[in-house]
């Protein structure tokens, strides 16, 4: 069974721009998170989605956001582009959205913002 | 608050040393799961071992084995004959039931580097 699968693996965009990064969780898994990563903050929880709700944000401003399709498919945009934006984007799915299901992650998007 | 606490925040080994991965956990809720990823270089998080908080036996697979002790809220990783392929960032994460989301709260990582 294919792993999660994340596109592009790498980015490299101005400040001021707006990017969408990709994310296909494993067949079967309808619930799909999202997480940054940087060297100060370490893994921080973006959000979650399954059956195209987003179920839980967390503490970032609104210009992150994701979506989620019928196929359980995953988007998600940073608008307007800050250098701190400058991080790995990890994306992890799991068989459902239940509490303490294991999440499987990508290989991450590397983001680097001049 | 729910917090993970990795406190070695990076060890250096000789190849077939022993070596422990300490996590201290905290949280309110009776119920939660916990679990242990490797990070390679590539970036991939590999997920490596879950455990509820009803479960505290401990476990065993190959070289490595999990210790869980709720009565000091720690969930340590153990490496046994470490080998250079075992260099990578560990991390710890816990996921509380009552929260009813897959929200993975993580710990600062452990850089484990094993040399030849």
């Amino acid at each position: 069974k294919a792993g999660v699968t994340q596109t592009p693996r790498y980015l490299i965009k101005t400040r001021g721009q707006q990017v969408t990064l990709s994310c296909s969780p494993i067949s079967g898994h309808r619930s799909v998170s999202w997480y940054q990563q940087t060297p100060g903050q370490g893994l921080q929880f973006l959000f979650e989605y399954f059956s195209e709700t987003q179920r839980n944000k967390g503490n970032f401003p609104g210009r992150f956001s994701g979506r989620q399709f019928s196929n359980s498919r995953s988007e998600m945009n940073v608008s307007t582009l800050e250098l701190g934006d400058s991080a790995l984007y990890l994306c992890a799915s799991s068989l459902a959205p239940l509490e303490g299901k294991t999440q499987y992650f990508g290989p991450g998007t590397r983001l680097l913002v001049l | 608050a729910q917090k993970v606490t990795q406190a070695q925040t990076e060890i250096s080994v000789v190849e077939k040393e022993d070596v422990t991965l300490d996590c201290v956990y905290e949280t309110r809720d009776t119920t939660y799961y916990l679990f242990w990823y490797k990070q390679p270089p590539s970036g991939e998080l590999v997920f490596l071992i879950r455990r509820n908080s009803f479960d505290e036996q401990n476990e065993i697979s190959g070289r490595y084995s999990w210790n869980f002790q709720k009565s000091t809220s720690s969930f340590n990783f153990t490496i046994t004959a470490s080998q250079v392929v075992d260099s990578a960032v560990y991390f710890c994460a816990l996921s509380e039931v009552p929260s009813n989301t897959g929200k993975l709260i993580f710990g600062q990582g452990t850089t484990l580097q094993v040399k030849p």
